[in-house]
């Protein structure tokens, strides 16, 4: 049982360059999240999740894109990158409480991947 | 808005020294205060939930405790081991997860 796993762990791109972070979960988690992580801003949610095909903005969601194909996988896009997007991702998984909307269930976390944009 | 903040931003500790870390927070309708860990280069580690005012939890050396305004996370006799930052964070009726900077803890042998 590997939990959540985050691929790649680090990428350094260019301005302008375009990437996809993979986010996976073996939990049959039915919601999903992608943050970001700044020093001294804490964890800011991008986008989530609650099932397959489904997903939603969260508190900083531009320049991003996402895409929920599979219950185990969540993509998260950058289709133009730019210094500001310099950031440490974490991806999240969790079971909904049943409410059919975010869900207040733990949130179980990937190790990451640290994104430099020059 | 619901808002969490936690206090101090670092602590240092000696080897057995207990002592508290502080998340105050504002919140519409609290559905669960949420405490974890994170070490360097790793993501957040989760610890604990506490639904209601009174609530406490225990693990090891820590152990979490809830007011209608705050939430403490006490650590007994704490080891370098526990030297970490710890997240708070708050879901209410937004039902959207919102965390706190995090106090980052350092234990001395």
């Amino acid at each position: 049982n590997a939990g959540v796993t985050q691929t790649p762990k680090f990428r350094v791109l260019k301005t302008g360059q375009s990437m996809t972070l993979l986010c996976a979960q073996d939990m049959n988690h039915e919601y999903m999240y992608w943050y970001r992580q700044d020093p001294g801003m804490g964890l800011r949610l991008i986008h989530y999740s609650v099932g397959e095909g489904t997903t939603a903005k969260g508190e900083v969601p531009d320049g991003y894109n996402v895409s929920r194909l599979k219950k185990q996988n969540f993509l998260l896009g950058l289709e133009s990158a730019a210094p500001s997007q310099t950031s440490v991702y974490f991806c999240a998984s969790s079971y909904p409480r049943g409410s059919g909307r975010m869900g207040t269930d733990t949130q179980y976390f990937g190790p990451g991947t640290r994104l430099t944009v020059l | 808005e619901d808002q969490v903040t936690q206090s101090p931003e670092a602590l240092r500790l000696q080897e057995g020294e207990s002592s508290s870390l502080n998340c105050s927070y504002t919140v519409s309708g609290l559905r669960g205060l949420f405490w974890y860990r994170q070490d360097p280069g790793k993501g957040p580690e989760f610890l604990f939930t506490l639904y209601s005012a009174g609530e406490e939890k225990e693990k090891e050396r820590l152990k979490a405790t809830l007011t209608k305004k705050e939430s403490f996370l006490h650590i007994t006799a704490p080891k370098p081991e526990d030297s970490a930052t710890y997240l708070c964070a708050v879901q209410g009726g937004s039902e959207k997860l919102v965390f706190g900077k995090g106090t980052k803890l350092t234990v001395n042998p």
